[in-house]
């Protein structure tokens, strides 16, 4: 049973405009939240996070909003630039004594030019 | 400061043999994490260690296993292969404190024959 759910596989969206990956997760223990992007032949790279004590987090293009109540994390890309076409992985981190990260099976962002 | 280095790249075995993967993390990180990434099952956690002692285990048979040493690198150890385990396998680092970041290096990708 999938404790985070990514619905999306993929998304094209145009240049300059926004781009909204969406997760899911069931597990109410998920405390830390955590956006990857990861392109071909390399590992996931670190994007942005947000603790279960905030709501909204931004950095430059990108901001990540946490609706607890709905069990719903979103990444917003504004203005969506052709560099960001890659694979967007929402990751979620709980208890205590242990930093492993459960992953969303990731969603295919494509930004036309 | 140097990012997480994983060693071989590539890597090819045949059914039966057993691999030993490396890892050597951030400068200064003490917890290593390992993932494995499919095609199906997404990226699923293997294993974590801090200071030298397995901190957490994710749902794998006892064929994987891994170990850290006094200067934070890991190795992690597949034996009795077979073609199911043929991944990308992703080790991580983190610095200190909840929230803290996961940095991936780029993975080793073992295929089995």
């Amino acid at each position: 049973d999938q404790q985070v759910k990514q619905n999306s596989p993929s998304l094209s969206v145009q240049e300059g405009r926004i781009s909204i990956l969406n997760c899911d997760y069931t597990n109410s223990m998920f405390d830390y939240f955590l956006w990857y992007k990861k392109y071909p032949a390399e590992g996931p790279t670190f994007l942005i996070s947000i603790s279960s004590i905030k709501d909204k987090n931004e950095d430059g293009r990108f901001t990540v909003f946490l609706n607890k109540s709905a069990k719903h994390l979103s990444l917003h890309i504004v203005p969506s630039q052709p560099g960001d076409s890659a694979v967007y992985f929402c990751a979620l981190q709980s208890g205590a004594g242990s930093y492993q990260l459960t992953f969303g099976k990731g969603t295919k962002l494509s930004v036309i030019p | 400061k140097a990012g997480v280095t994983q060693t071989p790249r590539y890597l090819i075995k045949t059914r039966g043999q057993q691999v030993t993967l490396s890892c050597s993390p951030i400068s200064g990180h003490r917890s290593v994490s390992w993932y494995q990434q499919t095609p199906g099952q997404g990226l699923q956690f293997l294993f974590e260690y801090f200071s030298e002692t397995q901190r957490n285990k994710g749902n794998f048979p006892g064929r994987f296993s891994g170990r850290q040493f006094s200067n934070s690198r890991s190795e992690m150890n597949v034996s009795t292969l077979e073609l199911g385990d043929s991944a990308l396998y992703l080790c991580a680092s983190q610095g200190q404190g909840r929230g803290s970041p996961l940095h991936f290096g780029n993975g080793t990708r073992l295929t089995v024959t």
